[in-house]
């Protein structure tokens, strides 16, 4: 098993370009997630997936937009990119939602610097 | 939402010393707390994690112990080695059955 995987592992964007994170993780994982890992702050929950074609908004969801159309796939779209989201992003992913599978595992994680 | 702080954000123990990091919670709903190591550049990784229905667990040098009345949960890492060296995250899951993190720990053992 190759795991949580992400691409790219750095990228360097401009103000108001877009581009889209990917994640994908070969475990049959139900639930998954991204968050972004700023200096100080730990880190914090984007968007999540509880399943295919089932998302929902984290704590800082504005600028980012999700997707979940296979139980293998993730990925995370920057619409206009700002110097804000500058942040190292890591995606994750359970067996389940419920209880006794939400141990997470994170893929090795994309550095982002938006100019 | 749930809050989870931690403290202290930076330890420095000589090594074979014991390492202890704290974190406290906010909702009383809470009920998974996990601990990941984060080296530097690299994925967090859970090292050990514990449920509401235990109030400790070890695993080798490294224990957690949980109290739900205080709501606040603890790390114990004994006879501290080099390669303990990192920063460490709690976290919790509360009624939002989403993890909250802490800002982190960075725990440096000097030889």
């Amino acid at each position: 098993n190759a795991g949580v995987t992400q691409t790219p592992k750095f990228q360097v964007l401009k103000t108001g370009q877009s581009m889209t994170l990917q994640c994908a993780q070969d475990m049959n994982h139900e639930y998954m997630s991204w968050y972004r890992q700023d200096p100080g702050m730990g880190l914090r929950l984007i968007h999540y997936s509880v399943g295919a074609g089932i998302t929902d908004q984290g704590e800082v969801p504005n600028g980012y937009n999700v997707s979940r159309s296979t139980t293998e796939d993730f990925p995370l779209r920057l619409l206009s990119a700002a110097p804000s989201q500058t942040s190292v992003y890591f995606c994750a992913s359970s067996y389940s939602y419920d209880i006794g599978g939400e141990t997470q595992y994170f893929g090795p994680g994309t550095r982002l610097l938006v100019l | 939402g749930e809050n989870v702080e931690q403290h202290p954000s930076t330890l420095s123990v000589q090594e074979g010393d014991s390492a202890v990091i704290k974190c406290t919670y906010s909702d009383s709903a809470s009920n998974y707390f996990p601990w990941y190591k984060q080296e530097l550049g690299k994925r967090p990784q859970l090292i050990i994690d514990i449920r509401s229905n235990v109030g400790e667990k070890k695993d080798q040098r490294i224990a957690v112990t949980l109290n739900k009345t205080a709501k606040h949960f603890s790390l114990h890492i004994t006879e501290t080695q080099p390669e303990d060296s990192a920063v460490y995250f709690c976290a919790a899951r509360g009624s939002a059955r989403q993890l909250t993190f802490g800002s982190g720990t960075q725990l440096t053992v000097l030889p």
